[in-house]
């Protein structure tokens, strides 16, 4: 679904560099959220948005940060990278109230390498 | 605190054979599950909702309140169905359409 784009897709990086991943959605939705998949772990929760003014931590937001710089975008980064943040990065959005549904529209993902 | 547990990181079965995938959770209030599956280089995607008690690509699932489980089922597995497979819950309140993913089952089917 190319609503929900993600860039980059794929990025190597060094230890103690700050990365940003970003992503952009045209599906019009309010709610936005960034997890991250490991192997064994599944999908994990970092930040999440319900609407522009609204940020939140997720179950592992150390070390990583956000910025929802419109209703369509909304960034992560780490400041300080470090080889455990070695992952699948996911962002996804999803509707809320309006429909009732909250089904959430996933991106094609970023696969981040620390080294 | 809520949580999703998926025992089975691997499932395998044969081509016509039934398919059950495990899901349990602990959650104090009436949760909303959801099953969302990532096919080989496509998206995650939801397959099913338990209020819609619908029944998607011949999968079901069913709440289970007295044991806390949602078990993804489907009599005749097919090779398309070889994928990721997420259990997931949503809790009520402010936080409601927040999800909380469980570890996520790869099902191969053989043929």
């Amino acid at each position: 679904d190319a609503d929900v784009t993600q860039t980059p897709r794929n990025r190597i990086t060094k230890t103690g560099k700050r990365i940003m991943l970003e992503c952009s959605q045209t599906k019009g939705h309010d709610r936005m959220y960034w997890y991250r998949q490991d192997p064994g772990l599944g999908l994990r929760l970092i930040y999440y948005s319900f609407d522009v003014k609204d940020i939140n931590k997720g179950e592992i937001s150390d070390g990583y940060s956000v910025s929802r710089q419109a209703q369509a975008k909304f960034s992560l980064s780490l400041e300080s990278a470090i080889p455990n943040q070695t992952a699948l990065y996911f962002c996804a959005t999803s509707d809320g109230a309006a429909t009732g549904t909250y089904e959430q529209y996933f991106g094609p993902g970023t696969r981040l390498t620390v080294t | 605190a809520q949580r999703v547990t998926q025992p089975e990181k691997l499932l395998s079965v044969f081509k016509g054979a039934p398919v059950e995938l495990k899901c349990n959770y602990s959650y104090s209030g009436s949760p909303e599950l959801f099953w969302y599956v990532q096919y080989s280089r496509q998206r995650l995607q939801l397959l099913l909702r338990h209020i819609s008690r619908e029944s998607i690509k011949g999968f079901t699932a069913d709440l289970n309140k007295g044991e806390t489980s949602f078990h993804l089922k489907k009599p005749f597995a097919q090779e398309e169905d070889s994928a990721m497979y997420y259990c997931a819950l949503t809790s009520g309140g402010t936080s409601y359409g927040k999800l909380t993913f469980g570890q996520g089952t790869i099902l191969t089917v053989h043929p």
